[in-house]
């Protein structure tokens, strides 16, 4: 159990498009899900955190208009990246929790803007 | 700030040596800890929280609350071994995001 799946896993966009990054708790309720950029060999960069229902709280640095999170179900959170360009180039990752302490992760999605 | 930190960011060990993964926190009284690990081209998992004591693929971590540590210790490292592990708290409650600390990437060589 507690599964999150995480779609497309690889995506390709042309710079000034949009993008959208889905991630879904499969078999259970995500209170709450976690947005992450990953750079090679890197630990995972906290963009922002999002409870189903409410606006998402965005760290510090991090741009609300180009990453807009959306939570709308207990089961689906979305990352849109918009107007891409080649420095949004990276790996995000999504986490889902349950209201527990334990955190459950998705398998990633590598994002190339050419 | 409440946070964990991880001050190595790269373990290289040959196997059947011993590993220690450093974790300090600052967090006050028993933080409810965790080792995620993330092998090469898969996701982030969870590896062991310390609530439950268990010992998982030899690892064992044990909350030192005179050190504020967690460090995360395996007697005889193994290969497959090879990943980034990351201390973490909770994900909910208080401490309201989950924030990594920097990882520590354990190479174990043949």
């Amino acid at each position: 159990g507690a599964v999150v799946s995480q779609h497309p896993s690889r995506v390709i966009c042309k710079s000034g498009t949009s993008v959208k990054i889905e991630c879904r708790s499969l078999d259970f309720q995500a209170t709450t899900m976690f947005w992450y950029r990953q750079f090679p060999k890197q630990s995972l960069m906290l963009m922002a955190t999002s409870n189903e229902g409410s606006k998402a709280t965005y760290e510090q640095g991090v741009e609300k208009d180009k990453f807009l999170i959306n939570h709308a179900s207990l089961t689906l959170s979305t990352l849109t990246v918009t107007s891409a360009h080649p420095e949004d180039s990276s790996f995000y990752i999504c986490s889902a929790s349950r209201g527990g302490a334990e955190a459950f992760f998705g398998q990633g999605t590598r994002l190339t803007v050419v | 700030a409440q946070r964990v930190t991880q001050p190595e960011k790269l373990l290289s060990v040959f196997k059947g040596a011993p590993v220690e993964l450093k974790c300090n926190y600052s967090y006050s009284g028993s933080p409810e800890l965790f080792w995620y690990v993330q092998y090469s081209r898969q996701r982030l998992q969870l590896l062991l929280r310390h609530i439950s004591r268990e010992s998982i693929k030899g690892f064992t971590a044990d909350l030192n609350k005179g050190e504020t540590s967690f460090h995360l210790k395996k007697p005889f490292a193994q290969e497959e071994d090879s990943a980034m592990y990351y201390c973490a708290p909770p994900s909910r409650g208080g401490y309201n995001k989950l924030i990594f600390g920097a990882g520590t990437r354990l190479a174990v060589h043949p």
